[in-house]
């Protein structure tokens, strides 16, 4: 079975600073990863994901994750954040043999004050 | 386009009441998900659709939870005799095909209250 698991659940940044949220992920085999943003009062979007290739992937806003193998992690990072990255943000793991089911961490709840 | 689309967006059903959420997925999209998030919780899936068929109901969490898609586009996720522990929202999902490489699309979710 997969597993993923969010080590913060709640960050308080302020703007500039950089912000790194941690991912670990529980699975065997071979995985498609993603990292999923909830801004206050809209949907869950996909922010960037992992299916092969370059293990650093660089996605929407200035995001980037680094899929390191060797440790099941996918962690996020983000240099400067802005007032505007106030969010929940959400991992998610896709393992080849689990079929077309999203695996969701627990979530980070991520503040940035002005 | 229109994106994911849910309704309700919120219902608030007495215990016992059966209650039916609806799902209408990007157009053209062939898979739809069903994932119930609880307060404070990541998503979890359950149930999984191909057009009209249903290949996976492994997250269903009781017999009490139903989902159809029988012209393989709209679905209807129905709980019956809700209980409190159903209080959640639950997320709609739509991919163009059936095969993984590709990004979910959520829509805004019905926040299900059971008092």
């Amino acid at each position: 079975a997969q597993s993923v698991s969010q080590h913060n659940h709640h960050v308080i940044l302020s703007e500039a600073a950089s912000l790194e949220l941690g991912c670990n992920y529980s699975y065997g085999g071979t995985v498609n990863l993603f990292w999923y943003v909830q801004y206050p009062g809209q949907h869950l979007q996909l922010l960037l994901k992992y299916f092969s290739g370059d293990p650093l992937v660089k996605g929407i806003k200035g995001f980037e994750a680094e899929f390191i193998k060797s440790k099941f992690s996918f962690n996020l990072r983000k240099p400067s954040v802005q007032w505007s990255d106030t969010a929940e943000y959400f991992c998610a793991v896709n393992g080849e043999a689990a079929g077309n089911k999203l695996t969701f961490g627990g979530g980070t709840r991520v503040l940035v004050k002005p | 386009g229109a994106g994911v689309s849910q309704s309700p967006r919120y219902k608030v059903a007495k215990r016992g009441q059966d209650v039916a959420l609806r799902c209408d997925p990007i157009s053209g999209h062939v898979s739809l998900f069903w994932y119930q998030q609880a307060l404070g919780q990541g998503p979890e899936f359950l149930t999984y659709f191909q057009n009209e068929a249903q290949l996976d109901k492994s997250g269903l969490p009781s017999d009490r939870f139903f989902a159809e898609r029988p012209e393989g586009s709209v679905s209807t996720l129905k709980i019956q005799r809700t209980q409190q522990e159903d209080s959640a929202v639950y997320l709609c999902a739509s991919r163009p095909t059936g095969g993984t490489l590709y990004e979910q699309y959520f829509g805004p979710g019905t926040r299900l209250t059971v008092t």
